[in-house]
């Protein structure tokens, strides 16, 4: 199957810093999303970026398909981004890394 | 919508008991799956559906059942539940993007299963 690789493991930012969290993947994929797990465990869809980069207010994500790796950058985080970061490709079946787990401090 | 729904939310039960966790989508997805989440771990899939009456395996099916007899169920089963299975377990749903290779997945809120 495919290897999903997420670095760094922990993270922990002081509120109003900004960080970027990567993702690299073993194999060419037709989907990759970014995931969001709460304090409360549920998983949040972030971003759908197969290839390309998109932002969603403070969140932006960059995939770049041919080098097989995906950014996610977190800009002037708040203590609301703290949470476990999930990269996970595939197609309708996905493999998971293991995730980074963000702590922002006040 | 309520997207992906999952009962029940909690549930604890003794080795070598059987339940059934219950998973529903009303998004008229055609994709469904179950995964499982460990302490500090991703989440590993148990079993997939690429529509009714169609069922496969994941990467960690031992221990549990599945069937798709509508769109919208897909409920997992423990047979003999162990100790082991003790987890977070997550069902989700997808389509595809454009009728061919791009699919998006949806995540149901999970069940948190203890067995003692």
């Amino acid at each position: 199957g495919i290897q999903v690789e997420q670095s760094p493991p922990d993270l922990i930012l002081q509120e109003g810093a900004n960080s970027t969290l990567r993702c690299n993947f073993s194999d060419s994929v037709n989907n990759l999303q970014w995931f969001h797990q709460n304090p409360w465990g549920q998983l949040i869809n972030l971003f759908y970026i197969p290839s390309g980069t998109k932002q969603n207010g403070r969140l932006s994500a960059t995939t770049v398909a041919t080098e097989r790796y995906s950014l996610l950058y977190i800009s002037s985080s708040q203590t609301t981004d703290s949470g476990v970061y999930f990269c996970a490709v595939g197609d309708y079946k996905l493999s998971f890394g293991a995730g980074t787990t963000v702590t922002v401090r006040a | 919508n309520a997207g992906v729904t999952q009962t029940p939310k909690f549930q604890v039960l003794k080795t070598g008991q059987s339940m059934t966790l219950q998973c529903a989508q009303d998004m008229n997805h055609e994709y469904m799956s179950w995964y499982r989440q460990d302490p500090g771990m991703g989440l590993r899939l148990i079993h997939y559906s690429v529509g009714a009456g169609i069922t496969d395996q994941g990467e960690v099916p031992n221990g549990y059942n599945v069937s798709r007899s509508t769109t919208e169920d897909f409920p997992l089963r423990l047979l003999s539940a162990a100790p082991s299975q003790t987890s977070v377990y997550f069902c989700a749903s997808s389509y595809s993007l454009n009728g061919q290779s791009d699919y998006e997945q949806y995540f149901g809120p999970g069940t948190r299963l203890t067995v003692t």
